[in-house]
């Protein structure tokens, strides 16, 4: 168990809908990262935080977006879903920058 | 962006081989990671390292800042070790990771 929770496990949506996955980080970690992988795609960076602040931007769609709360936890918003959302989306948290990353346990999509 | 590549893609080994998994980068990085997932999917980080070898248990992995590659090492390979096996590198804006393709391993006993 990395310490850093994700919810849901699952979740199953139409195209057209938008969903919201939520991320805690370790006790202690500052810094939250969203990552995707697909079948076709692998896994990719799509945004990371940094104590609230937005620190980098990876291959993030317009359609998506994210926050990270006063209490460190994040959420990540999809919207318009189409088929191609479908993925695993982790989160992973560090102490700061350039330290070691642990993950979640992930947050399976799949639009139908 | 830091372009990763690993190799083997896949590979079948028996129980107790000596396994060998290779990374390369393009760019150079503060430190590398090295990551495992499991059939289930999750993901766990194994390294992450700037230099040197660091050892966890059955599991090394050295890396040379030079030519930009690392390696991880699994001796007395056991079929538990079966599962993919990923190294990542920055590159992706600040700390955000990019991703080898994946080793998938699978220890026979």
């Amino acid at each position: 168990d990395s310490g850093v929770t994700q919810t849901p496990k699952h979740l199953i949506t139409a195209t057209g809908q938008r969903v919201t996955l939520r991320c805690s980080p370790r006790s202690g970690d500052l810094s939250v990262y969203w990552y995707q992988q697909s079948l076709d795609q692998g896994l990719q960076f799509l945004i990371q935080y940094y104590n609230g602040e937005e620190r980098a931007k990876g291959n993030i769609l317009e359609r998506f977006s994210a926050q990270q709360f006063p209490d460190l936890h994040s959420e990540l918003n999809l919207s318009s879903l189409e088929l191609g959302d479908s993925a695993l989306y982790f989160c992973a948290s560090s102490v700061g920058e350039r330290s070691e990353q642990y993950f979640g346990p992930g947050t399976r999509l799949t639009v139908t | 962006k830091n372009e990763v590549e690993q190799s083997p893609q896949n590979l079948t080994a028996q129980e107790g081989e000596f396994i060998t998994i290779n990374c390369s980068y393009s760019v150079g990085i503060s430190a590398l990671h090295w990551l495992q997932q499991h059939p289930g999917g999750g993901i766990v980080s194994l390294f992450m390292l700037s230099s040197g070898k660091k050892k966890h248990g059955r599991l090394i992995a050295t890396i040379n800042i030079q030519e930009k590659h690392s390696s991880l090492h699994i001796t007395a390979s056991h079929p538990r070790d079966s599962a993919v096996y990923i190294c990542a590198a920055p590159g992706g804006g600040a700390d955000g990771l990019t991703f080898g393709k994946g080793t998938h391993l699978i220890i026979q006993p």
